[in-house]
């Protein structure tokens, strides 16, 4: 079994400035996928950016990037230029690669980062 | 196009109740998933629907939980004999041929 921790219940940054919020995992698999996702207080969970296990190259999507240190198991995410608009709830969430070439499995997340991004 | 809708948006039942919670999903997405997302906690995975037949049913917590795609398409997720404990948001997500998966604005259900 897989299990996700994020041991920062709540992070708080200035608009405009830089937050990193943490992300470690547990999982005996060697192929896999990792996410961050977004969920604002209207609920509805939104895809930050992923990363394929196998590549080494950390993600990046505009003001989102990664920092994957696979034999660390750690996945944590950075959010330049802080925006009021990224205040939210943040999930860490681990897939494991599915069998017979489809792309489809069950997510596993972690217990949420609530950022806060003030004025 | 439009995205997951689920209906009702907030469901209040008394204890020992039948619900039923609606899920479409994106049009044309073969993969439905459920999940259960109890207040300041992460979703847990419920159930998911490759078409028609469940490919994965293990998050499911006991016989109480059922849930059907009969066409492949809409999902009905089916609490039978409700309890306080079940009180959660119930997400549901779809996906086609990507491992990103599309979630819906939940459903709320209160058990009383």
């Amino acid at each position: 079994a897989q299990t996700v921790t994020q041991s920062q219940p709540e992070m708080s940054v200035q608009e405009a400035e830089t937050v990193t919020l943490s992300c470690t995992y547990d999982t005996s698999e060697s192929n896999y996928y990792l996410f961050w996702y977004k969920q604002p207080p209207s609920r509805q969970m939104i895809l930050v950016i992923r990363q394929e296990a196998y590549k080494q190259q950390n993600a990046t999507e505009n003001r989102f990037s990664v920092n994957f240190q696979k034999a660390a198991k750690s996945f944590s995410l950075k959010i330049s230029d802080s925006q009021l608009g990224d205040t939210a709830m943040y999930f860490c969430a681990f897939m494991k690669s599915p069998a017979g070439g489809t792309s489809y499995g069950k997510l596993t997340f972690g217990q949420g980062t609530i950022l806060t991004v003030h004025p | 196009g439009a995205g997951v809708s689920q209906t009702p948006s907030n469901k209040v039942t008394e204890k020992g109740k039948y619900v039923e919670l609606r899920c479409d999903p994106i049009s044309g997405h073969t993969a439905l998933y459920w999940y259960r997302q109890s207040l300041g906690q992460g979703p847990e995975f419920l159930i998911y629907f490759q078409g028609t037949g469940a490919a994965d049913d293990s998050g499911l917590p006991n016989d109480r939980f059922f849930a059907v795609r009969p066409e492949g398409s809409v999902s009905t997720l089916k609490i039978q004999r409700t309890e306080r404990g079940d009180s959660a948001v119930y997400l549901c997500a779809s996906s086609r041929d990507t491992n990103e998966q599309f979630f819906g604005p939940g459903t709320r259900l209160t058990v009383l």
